[in-house]
């Protein structure tokens, strides 16, 4: 089973500012089947971004993601106060499927 | 637009069978570039893929709770269903239906969720 850890656990930011969270795999991702997901508190997961830096349909592009093998990461350029949420990572390159414990964004 | 509406009971008694059902309208189920799947959260922590299933009826199971796990799929009906046997407290959690993209084999990304289903496990 590949164990998907982000850091941080949390950040807190001013609007404006950017992010960078972090995904480290304990094993190397298939051909880098990784996505993203926000959720925002009492909703369901929304899907960002597949492939490492693929975006989904409708998601702004000052959402972006970078990485290769173990290390990936997501970067929200100019925080805006509707993207405070957690952010998981999720691996697709083998199962058992397998999300990160989440990082979560503030807005100060 | 893909719509995936959840339901069942909100309370189960430890030891019982969970069930749920999500039906899917705004879209197709008998599509082989997707899977459907049931992914769990408990009140206040992570995501937990749970299993996933075609709409030939081939599964996969997340094997920490494989034993424990069915999932079927009606494609007349539209509905794909979740059973979790003999459940304890630690099964507690808000479970979600959602729309796999397969993109590596029998492998991908969720890309539509349901709203969710709190089910609790209590006396």
């Amino acid at each position: 089973e590949i164990v998907l850890t982000q850091s941080p656990g949390t950040l807190s930011l001013s609007p404006g500012e950017g992010a960078t969270l972090s995904c480290r795999a304990s094993q190397s991702v298939l051909s880098n089947y990784l996505a993203w997901y926000q959720q925002k508190p009492g909703q369901p997961p929304r899907f960002l971004i597949y492939g490492v830096s693929t975006r989904a349909a409708g998601v702004p592009d000052r959402f972006s993601g970078s990485g290769s093998g173990t290390d990936f990461t997501l970067t929200i350029s100019r925080l805006e106060p509707e993207d405070c949420a957690v952010y998981y990572c999720q691996q697709y390159g083998g199962s058992p499927l397998t999300f990160g414990q989440g990082t979560k964004v503030e807005i100060k | 637009q893909l719509q995936l509406q959840e339901s069942g009971p909100g309370l189960v008694k430890p030891s019982e069978t969970l069930s749920l059902a999500c039906t899917v309208s705004g879209g197709a189920i008998s599509s082989d570039s997707y899977f459907w799947a049931w992914i769990r959260q408990p009140p206040g922590k992570g995501l937990e893929w749970t299993g996933s299933i075609h709409y030939s009826g081939r599964t996969y199971y997340n094997p920490s709770l494989k034993s424990r796990v069915t999932i079927s799929v009606d494609t007349s009906e539209k509905q794909i269903s979740l059973k979790v046997s003999s459940v304890t407290a630690a099964d507690t959690a808000v479970y979600y239906c959602a729309r796999l993209r397969r993109f590596h084999g029998d492998y991908g990304y969720f890309d539509n969720w349901g709203r969710g289903a709190l089910v609790t496990v209590s006396s």
